[in-house]
């Protein structure tokens, strides 16, 4: 089966401008997570979504958003960059077992994301 | 609130030698405790988890870490080094014992192999 996708690999972007990210998960993981990781750090949550329903929002600023179709793909959308912006952003999928629990988390490449 | 500490934001051993890599963590709830690795321009490696049962885990490429509740550790260990464990590795726990697809991250270890 194939791993997590994640498209672009790369993008650069002007500070003001707007970026949609996307993510495929694994087949038959229903969970999608976004991470932030700036260069030297470890990765930052962002968001969860799990049946299309947004199930946790790390402390991120409103310009950030996700979502998740029927397929469970998603995307974050990140509005009117900032410099501080620039970092490799991670999408994580996962399976769901018994009493909810989320499982262990399988993660994409990344999108490298430069803002200039 | 849960975070997660890693002793040494770098470590370098030679090849052959013992890996160690250190990682205290804080949770008010029964955590789930995974070790990831990041190889240059990469995503994350799953490299073992604890969430319950045996203290002492076993994962890919010959690491294992053992859960410490007493210590508030999760050490990451391999006997011997080889040159392609060069990279950085994450310890990571998880919000209210895995119901929630949030993990936080320590601050990472960089592990140089040398010759």
């Amino acid at each position: 089966d194939a791993g997590v996708t994640q498209s672009p690999t790369h993008l650069i972007k002007t500070r003001g401008q707007h970026v949609t990210l996307r993510c495929s998960p694994i087949s038959g993981h229903k969970s999608v997570s976004w991470y932030q990781q700036v260069l030297g750090q470890g990765p930052q949550f962002i968001f969860q979504y799990y049946e299309k329903e947004e199930r946790g929002r790390g402390n991120f600023p409103d310009r950030f958003s996700a979502r998740q179709f029927p397929n469970y793909s998603s995307e974050l959308n990140v509005n009117a960059l900032l410099l501080g912006d620039s970092a490799l952003y991670l999408c994580a999928s996962s399976h769901t077992g018994l009493a909810g629990y989320f499982g262990e988390q399988y993660f994409g490449p990344g999108t490298r994301l430069t803002v200039t | 609130a849960q975070s997660v500490t890693q002793l040494g934001s770098h470590v370098s051993v030679s090849e052959g030698a013992l890996v160690l890599l250190r990682c205290n963590y804080s949770s008010s709830v029964p955590p789930y405790l995974f070790w990831y690795v990041q190889y240059p321009n990469q995503g994350l490696q799953l490299l073992l988890k604890y969430t319950t049962g045996a203290t002492l885990v076993k994962g890919i490429n010959g690491f294992e870490a053992e859960f410490k509740k007493s210590e508030t550790s999760f050490h990451l260990t391999k006997p011997s080094a080889h040159m392609s464990d060069a990279a950085e590795y994450f310890c990571a726990v998880s919000g209210a014992s895995g119901n929630t697809g949030k993990l936080i991250f320590g601050q990472g270890t960089t592990l140089q192999v040398k010759p």
